[in-house]
Parts: structure tokens; sequence; C-alpha cells
């Protein structure tokens, strides 16, 4: 199985809402990474997990909280968010050879989801 | 150059011709080139990671060199049919992290049938 998946699809939600997207894949990944994109625009990194430890956070506002329950398994809960936060968020995964081996991690290619495309009215 | 250089930024070719493009990024520090294809609604796909200099990789119809002491890779599509038409995407690690991958904006290929 080499796929990622995320769901939903697509996703409305008001200002004060609470959600969550999620993520998974059966690969084996160590490394699940959340990405912001928006139209025209390469991915934006915003969270990084190895070994389900958050190991890059891109300064990424506190309304965006991940989550990494298992190595199959990524969240992002999504609270208080802003129109501006509309945008399409992937989900990746590569494999990830922890703290001594993040330099050999770089050679790995990442996996990505369909994505869930977010519209924040 | 400090990022990673894409060109151009878009082209139109007729189906049957080969075209090629170029990634360019800063050669010191270097770790790995990255090189995906992304289709209109669908995902990113990653066609290959080169990290030798004068590697050459090959897909299909799809090759990719790479120079890693003058900072720059080429993508060739030999003899390109409409579905190669996708946005193409390089990018390489950040040296302060190499998970976090430094992405180019991409050439975007329209091929017309």
């Amino acid at each position: 199985d080499t796929e990622v998946t995320q769901t939903p699809k697509h996703l409305v939600m008001g200002m004060t809402n609470k959600k969550s997207l999620k993520c998974e894949q059966h690969m084996g990944h160590r490394a699940m990474y959340w990405y912001k994109q928006k139209a025209k625009k390469p991915p934006e990194l915003m969270f990084v997990y190895s070994y389900e430890k958050l190991s890059i956070n891109e300064s990424v506002p506190s309304r965006f909280s991940p989550e990494c329950p298992n190595s199959s398994l990524l969240n992002l809960h999504l609270h208080a968010l802003q129109p501006e936060d509309s945008a399409l968020y992937l989900c990746a995964s590569s494999q990830d050879f922890g703290l001594a081996g993040a330099f050999v991690s770089s050679y790995n290619e990442q996996f990505f989801g369909p994505g869930t495309r977010l519209t924040v009215l | 150059i400090l990022n990673v250089e894409q060109s151009p930024q878009s082209l139109h070719v007729q189906e049957g011709d080969s075209t090629n493009f170029t990634c360019s990024f800063p050669s010191s520090n270097f770790y790995a080139l990255h090189w995906y294809r992304w289709e209109t609604a669908k995902s990113p796909e990653a066609l290959f990671v080169m990290t030798l200099n004068g590697d050459e990789k090959k897909k299909g119809r799809i090759s990719a060199t790479l120079n890693t002491k003058e900072g720059y890779s080429y993508l060739y599509i030999k003899g390109s049919q409409p579905e190669d038409s996708a946005t193409y995407l390089c990018a390489r690690p950040n040296a302060g992290n190499n998970r976090k991958l430094i992405w180019g904006l991409g050439t975007s290929l329209a091929v017309n049938p």
C-alpha cells in the first residue's frame, strides 16, 4: 500500500468552529508532514513529525494544532481560523531515520495525500 | 543562488515534442535534489531523488540529470503527451534540517494534442 489518505476532501468551517483534518499511511514511514498550499504556489511546510515527535514547526499560528497519535496517523486540529487560512492542506510521509539519520532522511521521497480543500467563512 | 529557482515558469508544447526545463540551486551544502510532478486535482508525485554529481535517472520518457558543482538539474521529457501536462517542481533539503524541503516555484507544462 503506497497510499496516503486524507479526510475530509473538502471542509467548510466558520471562524468559531473546531474541526480536524486526518491523514493516514501504512507504508511504515516514520516522518509525516503537514503542508499548506495556495493557488499557483509550491507547498508551504507547516509541521514535521519524526517518530511521532514534533521535529519542525514553521512558526505556525497556534490556531493550528498538530497531533501524531501513532506512527500511521497524523491529525491537524483547527480552531478559530481566519478566512486567509483557506487553502489546500496536504499531508505527506517519508522514510525517516530518526535523530541520527536526519541527513540520510533527505534522500527519501515524500508521498503525498490528495489534500483537504479548506474554506473558512 | 540563495534559493531553488526553476525556468521557464510555463511551457506550451505540441504532442510529440521533446522538452526540457531547469532547476537551479545553491551548490554548497548539497544533500539531494528532488523532482515532483503535480497534475491538476491530484497529489504531487515523486519522480526522482538525485544525490550524486553526474547522476542521470530515467522513468519512461522522463529523465533528469544533476550537476552539483554548478548547482543545476535538467528534467527532460521525450515525445511529450497530453498526460504529461502538469507542474514540475524541484526541491532541495534545507541545510539546517534536512526534513524540510526548499521548493522551486515550478514549471507548468501544457501539452497540446
